[in-house]
């Protein structure tokens, strides 16, 4: 596609439910980002994913915390038994490879998770 | 691990003036990549500039331009003749040239146009 589409926009979810954020990147991207977003603050890195080497999941925060691609395509971010403090903008990111980054992420516009 | 400090939360400056945000950061290597990056509420992070560490020259990008200072640890963004389009959340970031290849963010400054 054109950009980095994410789904959906907006997400309320009750405490304690599951949650799955979409991420599609731009075709031909094979490196993928995750960030988290609260309120007001910068963004903190998640989980990355290049090609088919193991994701780089140093910055999940708990074991809630879950992400997924497939090949160079798709991703999901699952957040398991939501607590109120993972509601957050969920920023997703791609780049052409590794080296790519250097001209910068394409990011997508973020789900907005509230946890009620 | 590096870390990225921007010390403004907040800015506020005329339409048609003058503004500089700062940014500072903690790193050991010697090659790496700053960046500017801008976030209307529409949500979407737009790259504004980018500065390579191993060039002197400040980068330049129309009414952008960034003050690198790598002795100091300092990156600042100055934006001249601003407009309320300007008008967005500012994110400094830092890419390691080695390694692993994720942004590092400040955690920001919003920037307010005056009419």
């Amino acid at each position: 596609g054109a950009g980095v589409s994410q789904s959906p926009s907006n997400k309320v979810t009750e405490k304690g439910k599951d949650v799955e954020l979409r991420c599609d990147p731009i075709s031909g991207h094979t490196a993928l980002y995750w960030y988290r977003q609260r309120l007001g603050q910068g963004l903190e890195f998640l989980i990355y994913f290049q090609g088919n080497s193991a994701p780089d999941k140093s910055g999940l925060p708990s074991d809630r915390f879950s992400a997924e691609r497939t090949g160079e395509s798709v991703s999901t971010l699952t957040i398991q038994r939501t607590q109120q403090e993972d509601s957050a903008v969920y920023l997703c990111a791609s780049s052409l490879e590794p080296e790519g980054a250097v001209d910068g992420y394409t990011f997508g516009s973020g789900t907005r998770l509230t946890v009620v | 691990a590096q870390t990225v400090t921007q010390s403004q939360p907040e800015m506020s400056v005329q339409e048609a003036e003058t503004v500089t945000l700062s940014c500072t950061y903690d790193t050991s290597e010697s090659d790496y990549y700053l960046f500017w990056y801008k976030q209307p509420p529409s949500r979407q992070m737009i790259l504004v500039i980018r500065q390579e560490a191993y060039k002197q020259q400040n980068a330049t990008e129309n009414r952008f331009s960034v003050n690198f200072q790598k002795a100091a640890k300092s990156f600042s963004l100055k934006i001249s003749d601003s407009q309320l389009g300007d008008a967005a959340m500012y994110f400094c970031a830092y890419l390691g040239y080695w390694g692993a290849q994720k942004l590092v963010f400040g955690q920001g400054t919003r920037l307010t146009i005056n009419p």
